[in-house]
């Protein structure tokens, strides 16, 4: 079967540093996506992990366990512009089809 | 390079009808993917098409049926539309090949179905 988890909300300060935690159980799993969803948008890339590991791409930095099913999206001097859901989805051995999370809606405060 | 597109924007239907939805993916993309979006069950994956096959599919019923062209655009089709089937529906195009899994997906705008 397939269970991912992530926090419904979190609200954090203009410059300041969020991290939301994804946990799953997902069978045949291959790697793990985070998007970004602004209200009314469709979802955008932000990244990909697929080995173990902290991935870092500008404000955004993301990180597997593959052996703990766990994932983490780290966004650094947060703006206001980052208010949205962001989206945790794994992607197994079936393809073309994406598991998301619910997401976490991260509002950013001034 | 443009991105996914989608067309129509929004669409309002009765219950009972039938809608048709279309996708085009991005340039060189040949895997096309549809998603279901709703505040209550969140994003649900449909049907995958890759070189006018499907290739995957979710746990939706038979109402729910799609196809894709030769030249890669995508269209999926409801029929006897229910109010449930409100929702925004997705498209997402990759480069994945025949036996690639791992290539991120890139979105289009989506469709917003409202069932009256």
């Amino acid at each position: 079967g397939q269970n991912i988890d992530q926090p419904t909300e979190m609200t954090a300060t203009e410059g300041a540093i969020v991290q939301i935690n994804c946990t799953y159980q997902t069978s045949g799993f291959n790697g793990l996506f985070w998007y970004q969803q602004h209200a009314g948008e469709a979802p955008t890339f932000l990244s990909y992990n697929v080995l173990d590991g902290l991935e870092e791409k500008g404000r955004f930095s993301s990180f597997l366990s593959r052996s703990k099913g766990y994932s983490y999206l780290l966004l650094k001097e947060l703006q206001m512009k980052d208010s949205a859901s962001y989206l945790c989805a794994t992607e197994t051995d079936s393809w073309g089809k994406l598991q998301f999370g619910a997401g976490t809606q991260v509002v950013v405060t001034p | 390079k443009a991105g996914v597109t989608q067309t129509p924007r929004y669409l309002i239907k009765t219950r009972g009808q039938q809608v048709t939805l279309s996708c085009s993916p991005i340039s060189g993309h040949r895997s096309v993917s549809w998603y279901q979006q709703t505040p209550g069950q969140g994003l649900q994956f449909l049907f995958e098409y890759f070189s006018e096959t499907q290739r995957n599919k979710g746990n939706f019923p038979g109402r729910f049926s799609g196809r894709q062209f030769s030249n890669s655009r995508s269209e999926m089709n409801v029929s006897t539309l229910e109010l449930g089937d409100s929702a925004l529906y997705l498209c997402a195009s990759s480069l994945a090949a025949g036996g690639d899994l791992s290539y991120e997906q890139y979105f289009g705008p989506g469709t917003r179905l409202t069932v009256t």
